[in-house]
């Protein structure tokens, strides 16, 4: 059983157009978290919950909108997707939030392309 | 706030020859978490190891071995005897106690030839 899923694995869309990546953890993890990795390979929060409640919130534009339907699920909503917006998004969860010693594990991420 | 350098931005090694990815780290806290993650070229990301501030033990897992030393505030990693298999891109990050700063390090880019 895959630990922190998500869907699709791969995305091409294009420019203006609206879409979600779905994310689920069966490790009865109370924390999630979206992370984005650039071209670059740098690799960025851009936003974590705990027990469904939005507890980091990265500068992130507003055409990002998470959403927890309960602590197993974390959906990534993208609207008037634009080219550099392309890049790699990973979902994942840990215990607790992260730090204090809580290993936070990676679904196999989500490669967006915008054209 | 906390910061982690990955100064190798890529290495090459042959095929057995050890390598050591460095990893240095900043933060303000005395209870703090290292961590090291491997991205292989299919993508995902794999946790490898976690290491307390408080333990300063040498870490030996099979081939992999980590090196935490607060005096240089550093936390390396080795891979003896390498394999083509070990081609990946490798994170160290660092997590402070309260759980609202969990920062990764740029990577370093492993290529082992065979």
């Amino acid at each position: 059983d895959t630990a922190v899923s998500q869907t699709p694995k791969y995305l091409v869309t294009q420019m203006g157009n609206d879409k979600s990546i779905k994310c689920e953890q069966n490790l009865g993890h109370d924390t999630m978290y979206w992370y984005k990795q650039d071209s670059k390979k740098f690799l960025k929060i851009m936003f974590s919950y705990n027990n469904k409640e939005l507890i980091i919130n990265e500068t992130v534009p507003n055409r990002f909108s998470p959403k927890s339907p309960d602590k197993a699920h974390l959906n990534l909503h993208i609207n008037s997707l634009e080219l550099g917006d392309s890049a790699v998004y990973f979902c994942a969860s840990s215990q607790v939030p992260a730090g204090r010693g809580n290993t936070i594990y990676f679904g196999e991420g989500s490669w967006l392309t915008v054209v | 706030a906390q910061k982690v350098t990955q100064a190798q931005t890529e290495i090459s090694v042959v095929e057995k020859e050890d390598v050591t990815l460095d990893c240095v780290y900043e933060t303000r806290d005395t209870t703090y978490y290292l961590f090291w993650y491997k991205q292989p070229p299919s993508g995902e990301l794999v946790f490898l190891i976690r290491r307390n501030s408080f333990d300063e033990q040498n870490e030996i897992s099979g081939r992999y071995s980590w090196n935490f030393q607060k005096s240089t505030s550093s936390f390396n990693f080795t891979i003896t005897a390498s394999q083509v298999v070990d081609s990946a891109v490798y994170f160290c990050a660092l997590g402070d106690n309260y759980g609202q700063n969990f920062v990764f390090g740029p990577g370093t880019r492993l290529s082992v030839l065979p």
